[in-house]
Parts: C-alpha cells; structure tokens; sequence
C-alpha cells in the first residue's frame, strides 16, 4: 500500500528555467495539497486540488507557478523562470475525499542555481 | 482565517524525562487538530489527531495530545522522552465546516532530547 510519492526527490535548475514537481496520492485519495518549506521555516500553504479541479489556491503565487491535477496521471506542480528564491522543498500531501488526515511524500528538494 | 502558534522554537529535555511541545490555535468553527513530526530531509509523518470526544487523544510513540477548548490549546506530550523522538514537530488545524479544506501548519517546535 503505497504511500504518497513525490519525484523528483532532488531537482537542481539554472534561474530561467521551468522546473516539474510531480507527485502520485495514496490508492483511494482524491484531494491533492502542495506546501513549500523555505529553509528552517515552517510548511506554507500553496494549493488544494481535487481531480481536474482547483479548490484553493490561496497560497500560490501569482505569477509563474501553476498547478494541476488531472483526471489521469500524478498532480503536476510547475514553476517557470525559477528563481534562487524558489530554491525550497515542495511537498505534496492527500487525504481521502471524507477525511480528515493528510498524508505526506517525502518531498522534492529544488535548487536554483 | 484559522491559525496556529507554536510559541516555542526549541525544546530541551533529558532522555526518561517527560516533554511538552505547546500549540495553541484560532479557527472559526469547531478545529480538527493534528501533530505531525518531520525527520531530518523527510516528509512529514502523522502522529496523532483530535475530531471530537475525549480530549486526551493518543498516538503514535507513545505521543498523546490533550485538547482544551477554553485555552484554544492543544500541547503534545509524553511521560518519558527518547533520545530518537528528537525532531521537528508541527501542530496544525483545519475547520470542521463540513467540507474539506487545507490543514494550517504552526512554524514547528524542535525537540532535542539528550542522554
């Protein structure tokens, strides 16, 4: 019984390029959620998904960064031009479509260099 | 806007003695109420949750977590520390509105436990 998987675990760009974040939600789980960790900070809030739809996106910034979940396939996190300050762990979390509990990957570590 | 302090960056304790990591929280309705622990370049691992009823809660390691609603506060504990429970710990909240919505993380409490 898999658990959430995340990959690429690690992930090194060059500022400009577009990095994919990409992440699989436990067998029966529905809701996807995406949180980034800054270095010794705490999880932020980025995006709530559920198949093929955006619930929240409330913590996304506003420009080039997106995300998705589509009807087939892993939830997609995209962020394009990075920059050093997106250097960052990404985290994707889902739950079931009653639960309560979220359940986390292991994450995937982006540097910008 | 639901919320979550946890007041304390670092906890110091001695492996057999007892810990305390402190969480308080504002949300709008009833709160969901979770502890997660975060190893070293890992993710985050649940340990335990409070929905409703009794509000001593138990979980994973030997970790318990007692609810009181008048302090909005949700402290995690446990009678006898591990030198390997030494981590980053986070207390998080979501409402109970009846429809899923995101958990709200505090900014983590690290415990180091020495012998």
């Amino acid at each position: 019984n898999a658990g959430v998987m995340q990959n690429p675990r690690h992930l090194v760009r060059r500022r400009g390029q577009e990095a994919r974040l990409r992440c699989s939600p436990m067998k029966g789980h529905s809701h996807v959620y995406w949180y980034r960790q800054l270095p010794e900070e705490g999880l932020k809030f980025m995006v709530y998904l559920q198949k093929e739809n955006i619930i929240d996106e409330s913590g996304m910034p506003k420009e080039r960064f997106s995300a998705e979940f589509p009807k087939e396939g892993p939830s997609i996190l995209r962020i394009q031009q990075v920059v050093r300050g997106d250097s960052a762990a990404y985290f994707c979390a889902s739950s079931p479509s009653s639960g309560n509990t979220i359940y986390f990957g292991e994450g995937s570590w982006l540097t910008v260099v | 806007a639901q919320s979550v302090a946890q007041p304390e960056d670092q906890v110091n304790v001695a492996e057999g003695n007892p810990l305390t990591v402190k969480c308080t929280y504002s949300v709008s309705g009833n709160p969901y109420l979770f502890w997660y622990v975060q190893y070293p370049n890992r993710g985050l691992q649940f340990l335990l949750k409070y929905i409703t009823g009794d509000n001593l809660v138990k979980g994973s390691y030997g970790f318990e977590a007692e609810f009181n609603k008048s302090q909005t506060s949700f402290h995690l504990k446990k009678p006898s520390a591990l030198v390997s429970d030494s981590a980053l710990y986070f207390c998080a909240v979501r409402d109970n509105t009846g429809t899923a919505s995101k958990l709200t993380f505090g900014t983590g409490t690290r415990l180091q436990v020495t012998l």
